[in-house]
């Protein structure tokens, strides 16, 4: 089945603990994104990768990094997270061909205290 | 900025067509337009897509105009579990970018 997975789905932490969200999928997408829902704002793009090694920011990248060493991982890494990094995540992948569609994690919902 | 603008809201009855309008008047020649839609705070659902021609798919219709500036998708029997908020974008060719705006949430009634 086609799928993008993160992990984890819930996670509550602390002001500076570094924390990694992990998003993989099994269908050889070159292209794959982060992107963050806050009340209000909808679906921000933080950060895109068009193939393995290659990543560029999108809309709000400020305190998050992202690493796309191989082609089905696309992590999302918060070194030092603030609380207005509280938010609902969601991993994209879909292949470079815009003539098809992208799939969506289930979402991360991170609250930072 | 999303590329396209959508009504804040929208009722239904159950079992009658939705039509969810959608404006994107500086889309470009090669640019797709993709509908999804989230229900409650689950990832975006794909819906459908097009470029110039209308099209249809098991889920819904998307309607086109000849002139690519607007777009309806169709939902042809509603029904509850259709509430949702709904999600016109436009697709950049440059980045494969989806920029997501406020959507249209589409409440259908019994």
């Amino acid at each position: 089945e086609a799928q993008v997975t993160q992990n984890p789905r819930y996670l509550i932490t602390v002001t500076g603990k570094k924390l990694t969200v992990t998003c993989s999928q099994n269908m050889n997408h070159e292209y794959m994104s982060w992107y963050r829902q806050d009340p209000g704002l909808g679906l921000r793009q933080i950060y895109y990768s068009m193939n393995v090694e290659v990543t560029d920011k999108g809309d709000v990248p400020e305190g998050y990094k992202v690493s796309r060493k191989e082609k089905r991982n696309f992590p999302l890494i918060l070194e030092s997270p603030s609380p207005n990094q509280t938010s609902l995540y969601f991993c994209a992948s879909s292949d470079r061909n815009l003539n098809t569609e992208a799939f969506f994690g289930q979402g991360t919902r991170l609250t930072v205290v | 900025d999303a590329k396209t603008t959508q009504p804040t809201s929208m009722d239904c009855a159950e079992g009658r067509a939705a039509n969810l309008p959608c404006n994107h008047s500086t889309i470009s020649g090669n640019e797709y337009v993709y509908w999804y839609r989230q229900i409650h705070s689950q990832g975006p659902q794909y819906i459908i897509h097009g470029l110039k021609n209308n099209e249809t798919n098991e889920m819904a219709s998307l309607i086109i105009t000849e002139d690519r500036k607007s777009s309806t998708l169709i939902l042809p029997h509603a029904t509850l579990r259709d509430t949702a908020v709904y999600y016109c974008i436009v697709r950049d060719y440059n980045n494969n970018d989806m920029r997501f705006g406020a959507g249209t949430r589409l409440t259908v009634k019994p």
